[in-house]
């Protein structure tokens, strides 16, 4: 099964935007999956926040803010999560997933420190 | 509101059996295809299994392949995880989720696999 690679660790002020994210194998297109991107705070389950696929096909999770947004870069095999206006409950770890056939891949996460 | 909540974790010897259930309501359980993901003390996201709406579609991550059953009752809105011959490394919190974009996590239930 394919691996997502994504930063162990990140920080940023409140205010400020933060970039996740998550990087493809080279044999796996990323512009050709959907990724999704969740949530997760301490001794809590898993949140969905949202899924990308192109500007013009993505999805926002029920009562997630607008400040969550997801893109791509296609040069990097990459999908980004960008969380604006930082705030201090944003701290958390964050998994990105793809489903590219038969199975679902979760990134390791990445774990946002708000400074 | 939409809700999901499992079931039948514990501790349990090496080598033995457990199922697990995963309560649905709040929404049409028979349309959705369901997921069980688990989580390793301290580790990130490890994705199970998944089971189409109807069940005639079951697949399975390659470290649970030929020891774990996923299935459901779409009468009851209830999802299984049978697993058998459980090792030490099964050791986690087990949490189903709804849909193509598990956008829907339980609470979890942990099991733990020791002697």
């Amino acid at each position: 099964q394919p691996v997502l690679t994504q930063p162990p660790s990140s920080s940023a002020s409140p205010g400020e935007s933060a970039r996740l994210t998550c990087t493809l194998p080279s044999d796996i297109n990323v512009g050709s999956y959907n990724i999704y991107w969740y949530q997760q705070k301490p001794g809590s389950p898993p949140r969905y926040l949202l899924y990308y696929y192109s500007d013009s096909d993505k999805g926002q999770g029920s009562g997630v803010p607008s400040r969550f947004s997801g893109s791509k870069d296609a040069s990097a095999n990459t999908g980004i999560l960008l969380i604006s206006g930082l705030q201090s409950e944003d701290e958390a770890d964050y998994y990105c997933m793809i489903w590219p056939s038969n199975a679902v891949v979760f990134g390791g996460g990445t774990k946002l420190t708000v400074l | 509101q939409v809700q999901l909540v499992e079931s039948g974790g514990g501790v349990v010897q090496p080598g033995r059996s457990l199922r697990l259930s995963c309560a649905a309501s709040g929404f049409t359980f028979s349309s959705y295809g369901m997921h069980w993901v688990r989580q390793a003390p301290g580790k990130g996201l490890e994705w199970v299994a998944v089971i189409s709406y109807d069940g005639s579609n079951k697949y399975y991550a390659d470290s649970v392949k030929g020891r774990f059953t996923i299935s459901r009752d779409n009468s009851k809105n209830t999802l299984y995880l049978q697993m058998n011959s459980l090792r030490a490394e099964d050791t986690a919190v087990y949490y189903c989720a709804k849909g193509q974009q598990l956008d829907v996590w339980g609470q979890g239930t942990t099991v733990t696999v020791s002697s």
